[in-house]
């Protein structure tokens, strides 16, 4: 069965720091990675997804995360955050099985930057 | 385009009633999730419909839980004789494409409490 493994739950940084947010992933076919961002009294929305090609992904607001095979990751990063920036990230694997689609999420990562 | 909308966006109800929760996806798409998302985890897969077919539930989708698309646009979600562990945010999202890469479109969810 497929899971999403995020390995930090809160992570504070100061604003202009970098930060790196962890995702491993087990599925036993091939999966889409994606990850989601929900700011405060908001939806999730789309940050980036990883279906294909370089492993190297860039999304919106300066993010980026890079798909690792082999070590069944696929961790976020930004060189220099942002108050604006704070909000709960969640990293998710899409997998099409038994005719269906099928996305599993992490247990989210709060990111708090500081002034 | 006006997004997934839900509705309410709050429900306060006493254990053992029932409460529906209805959701309007984007217009043009065919796909149609329900998640549950409780404190501290990320959002729980509970069923999935794609038009008026429900092709998946989630073991934690309960006898007590049904879901419905009639005609594939707008569903609701019912909780019959509601319990205190049901209590949780429960997010609507939609989506469209021929593949499992397409993204989810989230609504901003329907906060229930049992009391």
């Amino acid at each position: 069965a497929q899971s999403v493994t995020q390995l930090d739950s809160q992570v504070p940084v100061f604003e202009e720091a970098p930060v790196e947010l962890r995702c491993n992933y087990s599925s036993s076919v091939s999966v889409y990675l994606f990850w989601y961002v929900q700011y405060p009294n908001q939806g999730l929305q789309l940050l980036l997804k990883y279906l294909s090609g370089s492993t190297l992904v860039k999304g919106i607001n300066g993010f980026e995360a890079e798909f690792n095979k082999s070590q069944t990751s696929f961790h976020l990063r930004k060189p220099s955050v942002h108050i604006s920036d704070t909000a709960e990230y969640f990293c998710a694997v899409s997998e099409y099985s038994s005719g269906t689609y099928k996305y599993i999420f992490g247990t989210g990562t709060r990111l708090k930057v500081l002034a | 385009d006006t997004g997934v909308s839900q509705d309410p966006r709050h429900k306060i109800t006493k254990r053992g009633q029932n409460v529906t929760f209805r959701c309007d996806p984007i217009s043009e798409h065919n796909r149609l999730y329900w998640y549950r998302q409780t404190l501290g985890q990320g959002p729980e897969f509970l069923t999935y419909f794609q038009n008026e077919a429900q092709l998946e539930k989630s073991r934690l989708l309960s006898d007590r839980f049904s879901a419905e698309r009639p005609k594939g646009s707008f569903s609701t979600l019912e909780i019959q004789r509601t319990e205190q562990g049901d209590s949780a945010m429960y997010l609507c999202a939609s989506s469209s494409g021929q593949a499992t890469n397409e993204k989810l479109f989230f609504g901003s969810g329907t906060q229930l409490s049992v009391l």
